[in-house]
């Protein structure tokens, strides 16, 4: 099965800190996502990347950065946290499977910023 | 540009039907639908990548319209464990990896 594992399944930190959230998926997948679930508004994608040291901003990437320095491991990274950012984060890759791509995700990380 | 999903709850006793739709402005490379339940991690149902296709899994199917630009899910004899959220997710023209996902449609299905 595959596997996308997401370090944090709940996380407190405080408006200014700069936070970290990991995601490793086990697959060897090429594409990995960052999107953001807040309640009425869906999945929001921040970043994407369909490569090692590759990324794309998504449709909201104000305030968030990225790291894939491993095929593996694809980082979200808050530099300053604000309260705005409180959310709920998921992290996906994606598969192509005879013609088709389909996207794992984590459980996600409930991150909240004070 | 987010796809526009309806509706955006519905509630269904078991047995019945329902139809969730997903609208884009612009015409689309492919759909992908997903479920999510409480607490949980979204989980893939299907992908629809040709104008007019259908596609069946089990008891819920989509369609894609000739334009590429609409894709319905329709749950039929809807089960208990049909509950949770509903998301279309479409990937422009070009096919660019860029997944968008609509606001998703909470569907509970009561005994």
């Amino acid at each position: 099965d595959v596997k996308v594992t997401q370090s944090s399944r709940y996380l407190v930190k405080r408006t200014g800190e700069k936070v970290f959230l990991e995601c490793v998926q086990d697959m060897d997948h090429e594409n990995m996502f960052w999107y953001r679930q807040d309640p009425g508004l869906g999945l929001r994608l921040i970043y994407f990347s369909y490569d090692v040291k590759m990324k794309e901003k998504g449709d909201i990437p104000e305030g968030y950065s990225v790291s894939r320095e491993k095929k593996e491991r694809f980082s979200l990274i808050l530099e300053s946290a604000s309260t705005n950012q409180t959310s709920m984060y998921l992290c996906a890759s994606s598969l192509w499977d005879r013609g088709e791509e389909k996207l794992f995700f984590g459980s996600g990380t409930q991150l909240s910023v004070l | 540009q987010q796809p526009v999903q309806s509706p955006q709850a519905v509630i269904l006793r078991e047995g019945e039907d329902a139809v969730i739709n997903c609208s884009s402005s612009k015409a689309l490379y492919s759909v992908h639908w997903y479920r999510q339940k409480h607490g949980e991690a979204p989980v893939f149902l299907m992908i629809l990548l040709k104008g007019g296709e259908q596609k069946g899994h089990e008891k819920i199917s989509a369609s894609f319209n000739e334009k590429k630009q609409q894709s319905s899910l329709y749950l039929t004899a809807s089960q208990l464990s049909y509950s949770g959220t509903y998301f279309c997710g479409t990937e422009s023209l070009g096919g660019t990896y860029k997944y968008i996902f609509g606001t998703g449609t909470r569907l509970k299905v009561l005994a």
